[in-house]
């Protein structure tokens, strides 16, 4: 298996541009997370999905973030608008029937 | 879920036993500790879970005291690839749909030659 992907890898954007990441689980696992990290917050939880269903949204910072899972294997985050504070590396990671969460590469977001 | 303190950063030379120490005080007896490690620019890695038994995988040994408000992780043999940060992490470990993983700060581990 190739593990969780996230794309891209690398995003550069200027404020006020809408920005999506993607993430594709493991084949197989039933739930996903999507976390942030900063140097100054650390890392985040932001949302996470069991069986594509959002369960807990409470640190999804504010109305410019949104995630959706339409399907078991792709979820978006999205950011509309973006804002210089938002910069920062942006993990997926998915769970299956054990207790260990496995994390993608990341996305390194920076909004200038 | 309980309130993990690490130290911030520990040194260890290589090819020695690394050992991270984990103080969780308020921990509820349903509550699991975790070990992940987050390599420079990648991604959280799982390393062991325990409840009150020690535990050893491929990776580390895993020593959690009796009245479990404290744990070890041990890295036997430490490489340079080691070099990390260590979170330790509490929470309810089996169960309904309640996954959520809270990160702390961890302790740095730094493997020198």
């Amino acid at each position: 298996d190739a593990g969780v992907i996230q794309s891209p890898r690398h995003e550069v954007t200027e404020m006020g541009q809408e920005v999506t990441l993607r993430c594709k689980p493991i084949s197989g696992h039933n739930s996903l997370f999507w976390y942030r990290q900063t140097m100054m917050r650390g890392l985040e939880l932001l949302i996470y999905f069991n069986n594509n269903v959002p369960i807990d949204d409470s640190g999804m910072p504010e109305d410019r973030f949104s995630a959706k899972m339409p399907n078991a294997s792709f979820s978006t985050l999205k950011i509309q608008p973006s804002e210089p504070r938002d910069s920062a590396v942006y993990f997926c990671a998915s769970l299956g029937v054990g207790y260990e969460q496995f994390f993608g590469p990341g996305t390194r977001l920076t909004v200038l | 879920d309980a309130k993990t303190t690490q130290p911030p950063s520990m040194d260890c030379a290589e090819g020695r036993a690394a050992n991270l120490p984990c103080n969780h005080s308020t921990i509820s007896g349903n509550e699991y500790v975790y070990w992940y490690r987050q390599i420079h620019s990648q991604g959280p890695q799982y390393i062991i879970h325990g409840l009150k038994n020690n535990e050893t995988n491929e990776m580390a040994s895993l020593i959690i005291t009796e009245d479990r408000k404290s744990s070890t992780l041990i890295l036997p043999h430490a490489t340079l690839r080691d070099t990390a940060v260590y979170y330790c992490i509490v929470r309810v470990g089996s169960g309904g749909s309640n996954y959520k993983l809270t990160f702390g700060k961890g302790t740095l581990l730094t493997v020198n030659p």
